[in-house]
């Protein structure tokens, strides 16, 4: 069946430090996979995204890898500032369905 | 643009009430979703549309209808509420095809009593 999940719940990490957000997949016919950061009380916003034809992409201090071979994808935060603090949210799409994770909850520390 | 707008913000419904949650999008998105996020949990796909006229159920569809009239909105109605229906509904909306990203509103926040 279909699944997106996610490694830890919450994630704790230094202002000015790297955040590595994990989350592995169930589906190997997943073709597209984005992430999604949610802060309290709002909507997920798009973070970025990656096609199954690639293992990594970048943005602006963040990076997406992708390991087709274990089924994994994770997003990388670089300094990470107190703004980052949210829920992130991966999710794999098929078809135009997106199916989510539960979420890991990163919380920034001054 | 507004992007994705949802309306209302907030309610409170009774056992066995009904109401519609409006959901607008100015990007000309093809496609529309309704989902529903609990908890501890992801998001869940309640229904959702690959065009005007068109609507299809996701994973969550017991107990709530939609309605594609006009391509900019949809409407996702509960007919008869119940204290299961109680969570933070969130409207969505994409190109289709190859383009996936999906652009989200700011969320409803229903309670059922």
């Amino acid at each position: 069946g279909e699944s997106v999940g996610l490694h830890l719940p919450t994630l704790s990490v230094q202002e000015g430090d790297n955040s590595i957000i994990n989350c592995a997949y169930s589906n190997s016919a997943s073709d597209y996979f984005i992430w999604y950061k949610q802060e309290s009380g709002k909507g997920p916003q798009f973070i970025i995204d990656i096609r199954s034809n690639m293992d990594k992409r970048q943005g602006q201090r963040v990076t997406v890898l992708l390991n087709k071979t274990v089924k994994h994808l994770s997003l990388q935060i670089a300094a990470t500032q107190p703004g980052d603090s949210a829920v992130y949210f991966c999710a794999e799409t098929q078809g135009g369905k997106l199916i989510f994770g539960q979420g890991t909850e990163l919380s920034v520390k001054p | 643009n507004a992007g994705v707008t949802q309306t209302p913000k907030f309610r409170v419904l009774k056992t066995g009430q009904s109401m519609t949650l409006l959901c607008a999008q100015d990007m000309n998105h093809e496609y529309m979703y309704w989902y529903r996020q609990d908890p501890g949990m992801g998001l869940r796909l309640i229904h959702y549309s690959v065009g005007e006229g068109t609507t299809a159920k996701g994973e969550v569809p017991d107990g709530y209808n939609v309605s594609r009239l006009k391509k900019q909105n949809f409407l996702l109605g509960l007919e008869s509420a119940a204290p299961s229906q109680t969570s933070v509904y969130f409207c969505a909306s994409s190109y289709g095809g190859k383009r996936d990203e999906q652009y989200f509103g700011p969320g409803t926040r229903l309670t059922v009593t």
